[in-house]
Formats: structure tokens, C-alpha cells, sequence
């Protein structure tokens, strides 16, 4: 079993639709919880950083935490076909470094 | 100010050819990180450096991959041989510190045929 599961989709959605991405892990030392977005032949560029649970927004962007779940969603609101990328999402401990990546969700916003 | 800067962003080499990629990071950032990418994956471990040390290269296949960060600035991730089953995303990325976020490269494509 994989340290970090993602939702695999891909996810194709009508302009202005919510997207709700998804992640659970199994390490109950992760405290720092990331999601990065890759669009294609890019790098991954992060996107949103929180800490331990609770949740976090950044303009149209919300990342949520449940600890006691090991559970996070990343929400994207009226989104945009700019949106259209692969959404990592990406966790650490607190005296680790090492990033523990899920496989990545496709999403396609359709104009 | 510039990003992690990788090259080449594409390779196609035979296999059991020798290759090299690049990284130069983002300036100021003693952590460097070596990450692999294979398809329809996230991103995997192989070398990290704090300056010029490797601190952690566990993850590296060493029969086949070395990796160096001369000056603790630059670096270079090397395949000899290379195997189809190398062929990946490899992606470089720098931090300020242990603690700090991670910026990645556009990463080098390798093609192993």
C-alpha cells in the first residue's frame, strides 16, 4: 500500500463547475500538507502550503486538512480552463524533507 | 529572479548510452533535491544535498546513477548505463533549508530506446 493515495481520475469539467480533489495517507507523523500543480511538460509549482488540520484559501483555491481522517481535499472554485493541469498532492513530517507525492489527478476545465 | 533552471529539457538516447543532466538552482538555496518522475506517477526521492554533501541518497540506484554539487551551487545527475527502464521526468528542486518549500525545475525528459 502506498504511503499517499490520490483520487487517479481524470476529471473533465464545465467552465465555472467546483473541483474537489482528493488525498489519504497512511503516516500519522505528516504534518505539513501540500498541493502542487503540474501543467503539462512543466515542473510542479506549489500551489498551497498548510499546516497540520484545518483549512486554508487563497482566492479561488481552498486546501483542507482532517488529521484524524488522514484526509485532504484541494476545492477549486469557478474554475477556469487555465485550471487544466495535474493536481499533486504532496506531504512531509515535521523533521522530515523528503515530499511523499500522490500520483497526480488530470483535470480539464471545458470552456 | 530566476526559477530552478534544468537542461537539456529533452534527451533520447540507446540504451546502455551514458547521460547527464544539469541543475542549477534558485540562488541562495543550500538544499537540492534529485527527484525521478515516472508516467502517471508523483514525483520520487532519489539524492537530496545540503551545499555540497550528499545527506541522503538512499534512493539512489548507485550501480547504474552518481550525482554531484560541486561548490554547493550547481549540480549533475548522471546514468551509466541507461536502461529502458529509465526512462522518466527527472526533476531538480532547491529549498531554503530542510524546512523550506521546495521550487522545481521544468525537468529534463528522458527517452531510453
Amino acid at each position: 500500500q502506498k504511503e499517499v493515495e490520490q483520487d487517479p481520475g481524470p476529471l473533465s469539467v464545465p467552465e465555472g463547475a467546483i473541483v474537489s480533489l482528493n488525498c489519504t495517507y497512511s503516516n500519522s507523523a505528516f504534518q505539513y500538507f501540500m498541493w502542487y500543480r503540474q501543467y503539462s511538460r512543466k515542473g510542479p509549482e506549489l500551489l498551497m502550503y498548510t499546516y497540520s488540520s484545518g483549512n486554508k484559501e487563497d482566492g479561488r483555491f481552498t486546501a483542507q486538512v482532517d488529521k484524524s481522517s488522514k484526509y485532504i481535499s484541494l476545492f477549486i472554485r469557478d474554475s477556469q480552463p487555465s485550471d487544466s493541469a495535474t493536481y499533486l498532492c504532496a506531504m512531509k513530517g515535521s523533521n522530515d524533507y523528503k515530499l511523499s507525492f500522490g500520483a497526480g489527478t488530470t483535470v480539464t476545465v471545458r470552456a | 529572479e530566476a526559477g530552478v533552471v534544468q537542461s537539456p529539457r529533452y534527451k533520447i538516447i540507446e540504451k546502455k548510452q551514458p547521460v547527464a543532466f544539469w541543475c542549477n538552482p534558485i540562488s541562495g538555496h543550500n538544499t537540492l533535491y534529485w527527484y525521478r518522475q515516472n508516467l502517471g506517477q508523483g514525483p520520487e526521492l532519489l539524492i537530496r544535498y545540503e551545499n555540497e554533501e550528499a545527506v541522503d541518497d538512499s534512493q539512489l540506484p548507485k550501480d547504474r546513477f552518481s550525482a554531484e554539487r560541486l561548490k554547493g551551487v550547481d549540480s549533475t545527475l548522471k546514468i551509466q548505463p541507461a536502461e529502458l527502464g529509465d526512462s522518466a521526468v527527472y526533476l531538480c528542486a532547491s529549498s531554503l533549508g530542510t524546512g523550506g518549500q521546495a521550487f522545481f525545475g521544468q525537468g529534463t525528459r528522458l527517452t531510453v530506446v
